[in-house]
Parts: C-alpha cells; structure tokens; sequence
C-alpha cells in the first residue's frame, strides 16, 4: 500500500506569511493527490485536486504542485481564516489514503 | 445546493451491528460514485469505502474490510454503511462524500455534516 506523509506536522506563521506544506507519497502517484482543508469544529473542503488545480471558489492565495512523489500546498499570504488542518489524499488507485494533516495556527 | 445528511448514529456495544444512512440532494445521485470517511476523536481523515456510481463497484479500506458493507438506492437518493462486528476502535466521527466526477477514482468535492458512532460497552 502507498503510505503518505506530510510535513512539518504543525506550524506556527504571521499573517501575511507564505506558508508551505509537502507531503510526500511511498510511490508515484503521478498528479493524482488533493489537498483539503479542515477548519477546527468543520467538515473537511477540497481546496485543490490533480496537484495543481484549484477547486471553485477556493482564494487564489492557495496553490499546489508537484507530480510524482513530491508535493507541496503553499499560501502565499497567510490570513487569519486559514487556521485550520490541511490535508493531502492520492486517489491514484481506489485506495483513498490521506496524509497525517499539517496543522497550520497564527503566530 | 448539494446537501448530504448523515443519519443512525449513536452508542453501540462492541461486536453488535449499526447502519448509518447518508441523505443526498441538489445533484443528480446517480451519476457520482459515494464514499464513506471517518475521523476518530483528535485524529486524522480515515477513507472507509468507495461505491461506483451504479453501485456494481464497491472497495473497502484495510480496517473495515468484511465488517463493513457500502451500498445505494438511486431511486431513494440514499446512500447506505451497514457496519458490523464493531469495534471501539471504530469510534468516531462518519461522513459521507461525493466524489467530484462519475470516475471512480475522484478527489470529494462535497461532505455531510458527519455523524457520530460511538463503540462502547
């Protein structure tokens, strides 16, 4: 089975931070990895799908990239609402495996 | 506006048996394949089970295969997880989710509210 794994596991920015999140699949995926994003108390939203394709109506301040093996979910500008647990998932095959999740909180 | 409702949680004895029931609407039911995905307490996203848009395919995670089963009525806009055999570990919070396109193999673009199963004697 594909195991994922994500990096830091918790941090700590300013507002107005680019923050970066990696997570990183056993075996290649190629772009078959989403990023969701769970707000404390809330139900998780898909933020990007394909490695790099935003969702409708997510802030343009968010992206993704990567492909293979390597990922990575940056804010470039990190806002008071972005509190939350961000997590990776592959859908390569249908085995859904998530990522621990990167908890991000202002510093 | 989609809107997925999770419904029979509750308090269980491990070893019995609970069906939770995922009310769909706001899109068409029958052409997106569903999934279950829960979250123990404090923990992380734990995907549960896929079934296909038509209900002839259906994949389990390692933890609940043979225990639990999926399954649909399309004409019902429901969707189904019969749980058996539980267990405490099976503790937490069960929600259930649209996959983003007709393909199988889909990121989930929508989520109930969750409902809460608690595995305790």
């Amino acid at each position: 089975d594909i195991q994922m794994t994500q990096s830091p596991s918790s941090l700590s920015a300013s507002v107005g931070d680019r923050v970066t999140i990696t997570c990183r699949a056993s075996q290649g995926i190629s772009n078959y990895l989403a990023w969701y994003q769970q707000k404390p108390g809330k139900v998780p939203k898909l933020l990007i799908y394909a490695a790099s394709t935003l969702q409708s109506g997510v802030p343009s301040r968010f992206s993704g990239s990567g492909s293979g093996t390597d990922f990575t979910l940056t804010i470039s500008s990190l806002q008071p609402e972005d509190v939350a647990t961000y997590y990776c998932q592959k859908y390569n095959s249908a085995h859904f495996t998530f990522g621990p999740g990167t908890k991000v909180d202002i510093k | 506006q989609v809107q997925l409702v999770e419904s029979g949680g509750g308090v269980v004895q491990p070893g019995r048996s609970l069906r939770l029931s995922c009310a769909a609407s706001g899109f068409t039911f029958s052409s997106y394949g569903m999934h279950w995905v829960r979250q123990a307490p404090g923990k992380g996203l734990e995907w549960v089970t896929l079934i296909s848009y038509d209900g002839s395919d259906k994949y389990y995670g390692d933890s609940v295969k043979g225990r639990f089963t999926i399954s649909r009525d399309n004409s019902k806009n429901t969707l189904y997880l019969q749980m058996n055999s539980l267990r405490p570990e099976d503790t937490a919070v069960y929600y259930c989710a649209k996959g983003i396109s007709r393909i199988a193999v889909a990121p989930f673009d929508y989520w109930g509210q969750g409902i809460l199963v608690t595995v305790s004697s």
